[in-house]
């Protein structure tokens, strides 16, 4: 089975600091990967996905996150938080083929003026 | 890029009552479509896989003749709560899949039931 923990249910972060959101997951097999972002009373959207190319992924909106196999993990960073990056983050995995997603509890990232 | 149109956007319904909620599919073929439901404050758990033409196969402590799911068309998914309760009050949302292994979510259905 395929999982993914995220470490923080809430992050906390001033206006221009550094953002990184915590995520590893489990699988038995080589891994898609992802995150989303959801605004309250939103849904999804997504900020950039890993399928077996390039380790380090871009996103939109500034946000980055690198695939690592040896530490089983898949962080989202971005270099400066703004007030309007302040919403619930979802990572999630997903096997190869017709499958769905199997999203982690989430993090709420907060940015403080 | 590809869009799953999700009706309605939120509803309010009395106790006892079903509401339907629809997933279409805009200029592409969905073969499966994936149900989720969020609680406040909660992750997105699968409820359901439906494919189109098929019965939907439910997630463990998934009541499938509460839920029901539809898949008539490739472009047409339905989830109709049946006698719907204030525990069923939550957020609905489809996520749509093709065969390129892209997934496309709806933008969600918020359910009050009173």
């Amino acid at each position: 089975a395929q999982s993914v923990t995220q470490l923080g249910s809430h992050v906390s972060v001033s206006e221009g600091a550094l953002v990184l959101l915590r995520c590893n997951y489990s699988s038995s097999v080589p891994p898609y990967l992802f995150w989303y972002v959801q605004y309250p009373n939103q849904g999804l959207q997504l900020l950039l996905k890993y399928t077996s190319a390039a380790t380090l992924v871009k996103g939109i909106n500034g946000f980055e996150a690198e695939f690592k196999k040896s530490e089983t993990s898949f962080h989202l960073t971005k270099p400066s938080a703004h007030m309007s990056d302040a919403a619930e983050y979802f990572c999630a995995v997903k096997r190869r083929g017709n499958t769905p997603l199997v999203f982690g509890k989430g993090t709420r990232l907060s940015v403080i003026a | 890029g590809a869009v799953v149109s999700q009706h309605p956007s939120w509803v309010i319904c009395k106790s006892g009552t079903s509401v339907k909620i629809e997933c279409r599919s805009l200029d592409f073929q969905a073969t499966t479509m994936f149900w989720y439901r969020q609680f406040p404050k909660q992750s997105l758990m699968l409820m359901a896989t439906s494919n189109e033409g098929s019965k939907a196969t439910y997630e463990q402590g998934v009541e499938k003749d509460k839920f029901l799911i539809n898949h008539a068309s490739l472009t047409l998914s339905t989830l109709t709560v049946t006698s719907a309760h204030p525990e069923d009050s939550s957020f609905y949302i489809c996520s749509a899949a093709v065969p390129n292994e892209k997934l496309f979510f709806g933008s969600g259905t918020q359910l009050s039931v009173l």
